[in-house]
Parts: C-alpha cells; sequence; structure tokens
C-alpha cells in the first residue's frame, strides 16, 4: 500500500499570497488531519475531516481553510500569507479516528513565507 | 487547560543503555501516542494505547491512567535511535484530534 502523500514538498511564498497544500492518504482511510509545526509552538492540530465532513477544528484563524473530496484526498489552503506561516504542514490518515487507530504521517510541505 | 508536558527535553546517551522518556496530561484521555520524528521532518507513529503496556522490537510503551502519566522505554539503545519522540493525547469529546507535548530529543552517542 502507498504511504501517505503530501504535495508538494517545498514551496516558497511571499506575504499576502496563499497557498494549497494537498494530501492523499493511504487507500481506505477515510480520516485526514493537518498539523502545523514550527520551533517555537511544535506541533499544532489545524483540522480533521471525515467523508468530506469537518469533524473537528483548532484554533488557527480563518485564513486556515481545508477540505476533503469524494477520494478522500484533502486539500488545505492559507490565504493572505503571514511571515509566521512558515512551518512543516503534515498531513495523517487513519482508518476512523486518533482514539482508535494510530496515524500515519506524510513527508510534510515546508512552507517559507519571505 | 488540557496540557501535556514531556520530560526530558533533551537525553543524551551511551550507545546500549538503557532510555526512559516520560509523559504526563492534565485530564483523563481517551488515547495516548507516541510519535518518532527523524531530522528532515518524518514522522512515525510508534504506538497507541488506552490502558496497560505494548511492547515492539527494543521499545516499550506504559500508560498508568491512575496517574496520568506514559512512559517509553528503549532498550540497548543505539544511534539509529536519535530522533526526537513526541507524545500525544486525544480527549473524550475531541477523539478526532491530538494535542501534542513539546518533545524529548534523543542523541544516543557510539
Amino acid at each position: 500500500k502507498a504511504g501517505v502523500t503530501q504535495t508538494p514538498r517545498y514551496l516558497i511564498k511571499t506575504r499576502g499570497q496563499q497557498v494549497t497544500l494537498s494530501c492523499s492518504p493511504i487507500s481506505g482511510h477515510r480520516s485526514v488531519s493537518w498539523y502545523q509545526q514550527t520551533p517555537g509552538q511544535g506541533l499544532q492540530f489545524l483540522f480533521e475531516y471525515f467523508s468530506e465532513t469537518q469533524r473537528n477544528k483548532g484554533n488557527f484563524p480563518g485564513r486556515f481553510s481545508g477540505r476533503q473530496f469524494s477520494n478522500s484526498r484533502s486539500e488545505m489552503n492559507v490565504s493572505t500569507l503571514e511571515l509566521g506561516d512558515s512551518a512543516l504542514y503534515l498531513c495523517a490518515s487513519s482508518p476512523v479516528d486518533v482514539a482508535k487507530n494510530i496515524q500515519y504521517f506524510g513527508a510534510g510541505t515546508r512552507l517559507s513565507v519571505l | 487547560k488540557n496540557e501535556v508536558e514531556q520530560s526530558p527535553q533533551n537525553l543524551t546517551a551511551q550507545e546500549g543503555e538503557f532510555i526512559t522518556i516520560n509523559c504526563s496530561y492534565s485530564v483523563g484521555i481517551s488515547a495516548l501516542h507516541w510519535l518518532q520524528q527523524h531530522p528532515g521532518g518524518g514522522i512515525v507513529s510508534l504506538f497507541m494505547l488506552s490502558s496497560g503496556k505494548k511492547k515492539h522490537g527494543r521499545l516499550i510503551a506504559t500508560i498508568n491512567i491512575q496517574e496520568k502519566h506514559s512512559s517509553l522505554h528503549i532498550t540497548a539503545s543505539h544511534p539509529r535511535d536519535s530522533a526526537v519522540y513526541i507524545c500525544a493525547v486525544s480527549w473524550g469529546g475531541s477523539n478526532y484530534k491530538l494535542t501534542f507535548g513539546k518533545g524529548t530529543l534523543l542523541t544516543v552517542n557510539p
């Protein structure tokens, strides 16, 4: 089985731009979660999707949004980029939810905002 | 406020030593995860547990629900175990998200 695939691996953007990141989960996994990792804050939960519905959302501003498609692939979008959005963005998939299954992580997308 | 505390923040060991990393949390949980992150970013899930003890190779994870505490042990440590180890938990009604500790940077010297 192929693992979790995130594209692109690296991105450089400037302040004010918007960006879309993509995540393809392991085949058969319906839950996709997104996380932001920074040196200062560590790993933080962004949101989780299951069967095209957002089930939970972290404490991030509305500039951060996401969606999930019928094939379970997910995208996250960040609008009006700020310098502080520079981070490693990770997605993870699991069959159901994190209380019942381990999560499988992608390699991440490293976003640099200049 | 739900919090996850890990200790130590940094740990240096000699090859072959027994390693223990600790994780404490503030309220009752649904599940606790131990994750490993190597330089470059890739994260691997090592264990998910809600009670008792799990073992995989040289890695052992235990959890004490009453004391709200978990430990990750590495026996016969090896330089390839050098990584950041992260504890994460999910709580009751928030089974769809993880809250993370700050991580423990482990360096095993040959």
